[in-house]
């Protein structure tokens, strides 16, 4: 069974872009999260998408966005990018039931120069 | 914010040795999650927890589920290099459904 899979891996975009990354479920899964991972925050979770739907948001600002497509594959957009938003950007996917484990991808490392 | 306390934050331990982890919250937690990261990779899953008391072994691994619901710990026995890299506990809290993470962490084996 694949497991989760997140392109691109490695992305470098300057200050005030936009950038779109996507992420592939395990097969069958119908739940997607987001985190940020930063040497300083940690773990920090961005919002959760389940059957086409915003079920979760962590306390991001709306530049952070994102949506799940009918095959449950989704993506996440990040409009005017600032220097702080550097960060591995991680994708899980699950069943999607309450104690569902979540099972990570490799994640995008995203540089804002 | 951060709502898990994970310690201790880094570990240097000799191969062969015994490694206990922890972590804590002043939440009760319905899930407790065991996590493995290594560098340029996401995190793994090692163990998960569902029920307060519950202890769970995954090979050398074992973890345990606190008859609280506020706190979970991690054992690994007779370490190898492989066991290199951060650990992370992540919970869900009652009444929501997102996975919050600790801090995380790193061990370390000395050759």
């Amino acid at each position: 069974k694949a497991g989760v899979t997140q392109t691109p891996r490695y992305l470098i975009k300057t200050r005030g872009q936009q950038v779109t990354l996507s992420c592939s479920p395990i097969s069958g899964h119908r739940s997607v999260s987001w985190y940020q991972q930063t040497p300083g925050q940690g773990l920090q979770f961005l919002f959760e998408y389940f059957s086409e739907t915003q079920r979760n948001k962590g306390n991001f600002p709306g530049r952070f966005s994102g949506r799940q497509f009918s095959n449950s594959r989704s993506e996440m957009n990040v409009s005017t990018l600032e220097l702080g938003d550097s960060a591995l950007y991680l994708c899980a996917s699950s069943l999607g039931g309450p104690n569902s484990p979540l099972h990570f991808g490799n994640g995008t490392r995203l540089t804002v120069t | 914010g951060q709502q898990l306390n994970q310690s201790p934050q880094s570990m240097f331990i000799q191969e062969g040795e015994d490694v206990s982890m922890n972590c804590t919250s002043s939440s009760i937690f319905n899930t407790w999650l065991w996590y493995k990261q290594d560098p340029g990779e996401g995190p793994v899953l090692l163990i998960a927890l569902y029920k307060a008391g519950e202890l769970t072994s995954n090979g050398r691994l074992t973890a345990q589920f606190g008859i609280t619901r506020k706190d979970s710990f991690l054992n690994i026995s007779a370490s190898i290099p492989s066991d290199v890299g951060i650990y992370f506990c992540a919970g869900t809290i009652q009444g929501a459904q997102k996975l919050v993470f600790g801090q995380g962490t790193r061990l370390t084996i000395n050759p």
